[in-house]
């Protein structure tokens, strides 16, 4: 089955301490996203990217860093400068192109702050 | 830049009840409108999508939502509710031609009581 997978579920984050939010996708989509979602705000776009070696900041970069080495894989690595990192963090795909603008999620991943 | 309203924080209804969850934007240029929903604890998926043609989309589960220019809105309704509807919606705004990346809504959560 194609799909997006995220990994861990949970992750629980120590101060000062960088922690790094698995995403990959099967479906050869060539965009990729992260957001991060707090209750009452939404989502927020933290970072994205359209291709390989290549990706831009969202609203809310600061204290993030991605990586897009692979198609089909866009890490996202909560540093310690993000001070308030407690969220949820959603992974998204899409292809680009007219007609072909439905973002299709992963699971999600629940950090938290020890 | 494109904006998106969902005027409700919180729907809630009885079940078997229809239900609307409203949805507002803001945009200069002609847009593509989605409607996700996100159950407890998970990714979002797509409902439904308006990107050209009838102003009327049926989406999955029973719902349909109706695109009106004019009113610059794109309303979610369902004639008769279920309790595992219970779950968050978001309506996301794309500008045609523009960025690809959507801008999103705060969300309704829509609570379905027995």
């Amino acid at each position: 089955d194609g799909g997006i997978t995220q990994s861990p579920k949970y992750l629980f984050r120590k101060e000062g301490q960088n922690v790094t939010l698995s995403c990959e996708q099967n479906l050869n989509h060539d965009a990729m996203y992260w957001y991060r979602q707090d209750p009452g705000q939404g989502l927020r776009l933290i970072y994205y990217s359209q291709i390989v070696n290549d990706f831009q900041k969202g609203d809310i970069a600061e204290g993030y860093s991605v990586s897009r080495e692979k198609k089909e894989s866009f890490p996202l690595t909560v540093t310690s400068a993000q001070k308030n990192p407690t969220a949820f963090y959603l992974c998204a795909s899409s292809k680009i192109g007219q007609g072909q603008e439905t973002q299709y999620f992963g699971p999600g991943t629940r950090l938290l702050v020890l | 830049a494109q904006s998106v309203t969902q005027l409700d924080s919180q729907v809630p209804v009885f079940e078997e009840a229809p239900v609307e969850l409203r949805c507002n934007y803001s945009s200069s240029v002609s847009v593509y409108l989605f409607w996700y929903v996100q159950y407890p604890n998970q990714g979002l998926q797509l409902l439904l999508k308006y990107l050209s043609g009838s102003t009327l989309v049926k989406g999955i589960n029973g719902f349909e939502a109706e695109f009106n220019k004019s009113q610059t809105s794109f309303h979610l309704r369902k004639p008769s509710v279920h309790i595992s509807d219970t779950a968050e919606y978001f309506c996301a705004v794309r500008t045609i031609g523009g960025s690809y990346i959507p801008t999103f809504g705060r969300g309704t959560s829509l609570i379905v009581h027995p």
